[in-house]
């Protein structure tokens, strides 16, 4: 079946816009995680979405926000870019347990999206 | 969670065993440990998790200590595609995986 897909997969944004990044889990994952890679800091947990409602939150500031829609597809948008929100955001989609969202921590990511902020 | 401490490089010949190792000394009784890897420009990939007891699956195997404080990865037959960062993430049930600095596996022909 197919995996994660992560859309787009380059993009060039100048300081103070805003970005919007899409992911399409995997048919039948209901949870899906967003993070945040760049070299300094390594992988940093942005959130984590279920049945359209966000679970968890990382330490990230609130120009960063997120949302799930019925059909388990994700986005989230940064915005007002600074040049340090240049990374690669990745997303990840996992089964849930139950209706009760306990992901299994088994993990399948995408691809990413590379966004440079110029 | 429980902080992981990983080697920050490790070198292998191809054919051989890559045993990468991690410690975990203040894992909880619920806590799982997590093995992932990411090949550069890719993003990580699962490779197999545990509890207490040996596990072993197409890819590789999860060696953890009786005592839980450690555990080692297996990678019986690393191949030049196995170069990549190893990461070791101890997780609570529903809890996010918090990455860190992980291992970087080289594996030299």
């Amino acid at each position: 079946k197919a995996g994660v897909t992560q859309t787009p997969r380059y993009l060039i944004k100048t300081r103070g816009q805003q970005v919007t990044l899409s992911c399409s889990p995997i048919s039948g994952h209901r949870s899906v995680s967003w993070y945040q890679q760049t070299p300094g800091q390594g992988l940093q947990f942005l959130f984590e979405y279920f049945s359209e409602t966000q679970r968890n939150k990382g330490n990230f500031p609130g120009r960063f926000s997120g949302r799930q829609f019925s059909n388990s597809r994700s986005e989230m948008n940064v915005s007002t870019l600074e040049l340090g929100d240049s990374a690669l955001y990745l997303c990840a989609s996992s089964l849930a347990h139950d209706s009760g969202s306990q992901n299994t921590g088994e993990l399948f990511f995408g691809e990413g999206s590379r966004l440079t902020v110029l | 969670d429980a902080k992981t401490t990983q080697p920050t490089s490790m070198d292998c010949a191809e054919g051989r065993a890559a045993n990468l190792p991690c410690n975990h000394s203040t894992i909880s009784g619920n806590e799982y440990v997590y093995w992932y890897r990411q090949i550069h420009s890719q993003g990580p990939q699962y490779i197999i998790h545990g509890l207490k007891n040996n596990e072993t699956n197409e890819m590789a195997s999860l060696i953890i200590t009786e005592d839980r404080k450690s555990s080692t990865l297996i990678l019986p037959h690393a191949t030049l595609r196995d170069t990549a960062v190893y990461y070791c993430i101890v997780r609570n049930e529903g809890s996010r995986l918090t990455f860190g600095e992980g291992t970087q596996l080289t594996v030299n022909p």
